[in-house]
């Protein structure tokens, strides 16, 4: 059964400061990996995505992410954060053997204070 | 655009009734799913649908029904609703294929009392 975890419920970060909120994944194949954002009274947006490639990849509003093989860890990374970036972030993996279940993390949130 | 979108926003019930959450998607996606979200327990996969006509369990499918009723709609049926199921309620469609992303609908939001 694949699974994500995310081990910090909240992370509180300085605007203008680096922020990185962690995801580590379990899958029996290859994982396919997300990230989501959401904002109060939304639905989930997407922010990006790793399918196979380059380690590092990018995303909407200069997020980016590290796929990690050996740590099983999809970090999202921002070098900058706005207080705009407060939101509830989820990890959500997929497994290649299973293509349509994709499974979340229990979400993340992130504060940023001016 | 539309994109997702689910009807009712808001529902309070009360305990025994039974109602059916709409969605509908413009998309033209082959995939369709129902979770709910509660705190500190992330979104779980309740049902899906990998195509029409066909359906699955997911996570935590008791207490719930669906229905793929064509390509674009995929409702949620609580036939005897109890405060267990009080949660935010979200429908996703995906592309088909490996590498397609989801897309939520606003959600609804559902108490039962």
């Amino acid at each position: 059964a694949q699974s994500v975890a995310q081990p910090e419920d909240q992370v509180n970060v300085a605007e203008g400061n680096p922020l990185t909120v962690k995801c580590t994944y379990s899958v029996s194949g290859n994982p396919y990996l997300f990230w989501y954002v959401q904002y109060p009274n939304r639905g989930l947006q997407f922010l990006l995505k790793y399918i196979t490639g380059d380690n590092l990849v990018k995303g909407s509003y200069g997020f980016e992410a590290e796929f990690n093989k050996s740590q099983t860890s999809f970090h999202l990374k921002k070098p900058s954060a706005l207080v705009s970036d407060s939101a509830l972030y989820f990890c959500a993996v997929r497994d290649d053997g299973t293509a349509s279940k994709l499974t979340f993390g229990t979400g993340t949130r992130l504060q940023v204070t001016l | 655009n539309a994109g997702v979108t689910q009807t009712p926003k808001f529902q309070v019930l009360k305990t025994g009734q039974s109602m059916t959450l709409q969605c509908a998607q413009d998309m033209n996606h082959n995939s369709m799913y129902w979770y709910r979200q509660d705190p500190g327990m992330g979104l779980r996969l309740i049902y899906y649908s990998a195509s029409e006509g066909t359906t699955d369990k997911g996570e935590v499918p008791n207490g719930y029904n669906v229905s793929r009723l064509n390509k674009r709609e995929f409702s949620l049926r609580l036939e005897s609703a109890a405060p267990s199921q009080t949660s935010v309620y979200f429908c996703a469609s995906r592309n088909q294929g490996v590498v397609g992303m989801a897309f939520f609908g606003q959600g609804t939001r559902l108490t039962v009392v």
